[in-house]
Order: C-alpha cells, then structure tokens, then sequence
C-alpha cells in the first residue's frame, strides 16, 4: 500500500514570495490533515478535511495560508506571502475516517530567507 | 483545551539499556492517545495507540505504554533499546471517536532519544 506522497521535500525562498505544497493521501482515506511542524516543537493541525469539506481550520492564519482538496482526493497547501517565522516542516497526514489513526507523509521542509 | 506535557527534552541511554520516556496529558474526557516516531528527514510512525480497555498496549518495534488515568499520564516504555531507536518520539492526545467529534490530535513537544554504543 503507497503511503502518504509530499512535494516539493524542500523549497527555499525568500520572504514575501509564494510557494505551494503538494499533498496525496492514501488511497480511500477521507480525511486529510496538514499540520505545521516549527524546529523543536510537535507538529500543530493547521486544517482538516473531510472529503472536500473543511472540518477545522481554526489555526491556519488566513491572512496569508489557504488550502483546497477539490476532488476529495490530493490536496494543496498555499502560502502567500510567506514570512520567515513561516520556515517549517509542512506535514501532510490522512486517515480513513474522522478519528481513525493518522498516516503521516515525510514533509515539505520549508525555508524563508 | 487539550494539552500534552513531555517533561524530558532529551534522554540518552545505552544500547541494551531499558527506556521510559513520560508524557502528561490534559483533556476533559476519555482521551485517545498515541506515541509517533520521527527519524531525521522523515515523516511520523505510529508505534501505539490507546483507546479503551486493556490500559497496557502493545506496539511496534518492542514498544509499550501504559495509560493511567489517576496520573493523567501515558508513558513509553521498552525493555532494551537498540541503537536504531534513536529518533524523536512525540506522545499525542486526541478525542475519542466514540464521541463523535473532530479527530483533532494535540502533540508534545518531543523527547529526542539518544542511544550510546
């Protein structure tokens, strides 16, 4: 069974610029989670779908982050314009349904200059 | 709020050695808990979970955890440690999923283990 796929594994930019992230859950799983993970913290839930539906994104800073799974399948992680406090480990999880276990993908680390 | 409390930033112990790393957690109703492990440049493995009944739970790679609900604690354990278990290791509280309600999972902050040959 293919895991949880990210892209890019890294991106590096400059501060103010946009980037996007890239996520494809397992197949069959409904729910898909981004979470942001800073250097020496745990990883925090920046949104949650279910299907295509958004369940939470009471953390993500909406001034500058947004997200989208059209499809209820693969899903896109945006920011715009980034800052350097947004330098992270971006990581994507999916389960197979609300409050199943959580499959993470390997990361995006993204780096603001 | 949820919250979990991982005391020890970082522990080192010997090859052979056993292991216990502790996590505190804070939560208003019957807790779903896990511990992941996350090696350099890689994404977060579960190792257990716990979720009802039998308060010891068995994992993967030799792990164990016991919940303890007077101790609001749920800490790792493992008799003898291999150098390969060295990695980062994040306890983490979610709702239950009897309740109904969004599967929201609240991390520590991470014990990163070392292990000495």
């Amino acid at each position: 069974e293919a895991g949880v796929a990210q892209s890019p594994r890294y991106k590096i930019i400059e501060k103010r610029q946009s980037v996007a992230f890239w996520c494809n859950p397992i197949s069959g799983h409904a729910t898909l989670y981004w979470y942001q993970q800073i250097l020496g913290q745990g990883p925090k839930l920046l949104i949650q779908f279910q299907n295509n539906g958004v369940v939470d994104d009471s953390q993500l800073p909406k001034d500058r982050f947004s997200a989208e799974r059209l499809k209820g399948v693969d899903s896109t992680l945006k920011i715009q314009p980034a800052k350097l406090e947004d330098s992270a480990v971006y990581l994507c999880a999916s389960s197979l349904n609300r409050g199943y276990e959580q499959y993470f993908g390997p990361g995006t680390r993204l780096t603001v200059t | 709020a949820q919250s979990v409390t991982q005391p020890d930033i970082h522990i080192t112990v010997s090859e052979g050695a056993s292991l216990e790393l502790r996590c505190n957690y804070s939560y208003g109703a019957t807790p779903y808990l896990f511990w992941y492990v996350q090696s350099p440049g890689q994404g977060l493995q579960l190792l257990l979970k716990y979720f009802s009944g039998d308060t010891l739970v068995q994992g993967i790679k030799g792990f164990e955890a016991e919940f303890k609900r007077s101790q609001s604690s749920f800490n790792l354990r493992k008799p003898s440690v291999h150098w390969s278990d060295a990695a980062e290791y994040f306890c983490a509280v979610g709702a239950n999923p009897n309740t109904g309600t969004a599967s929201k999972l609240t991390f520590g902050t991470g014990t990163r283990l070392q292990v000495t040959l």
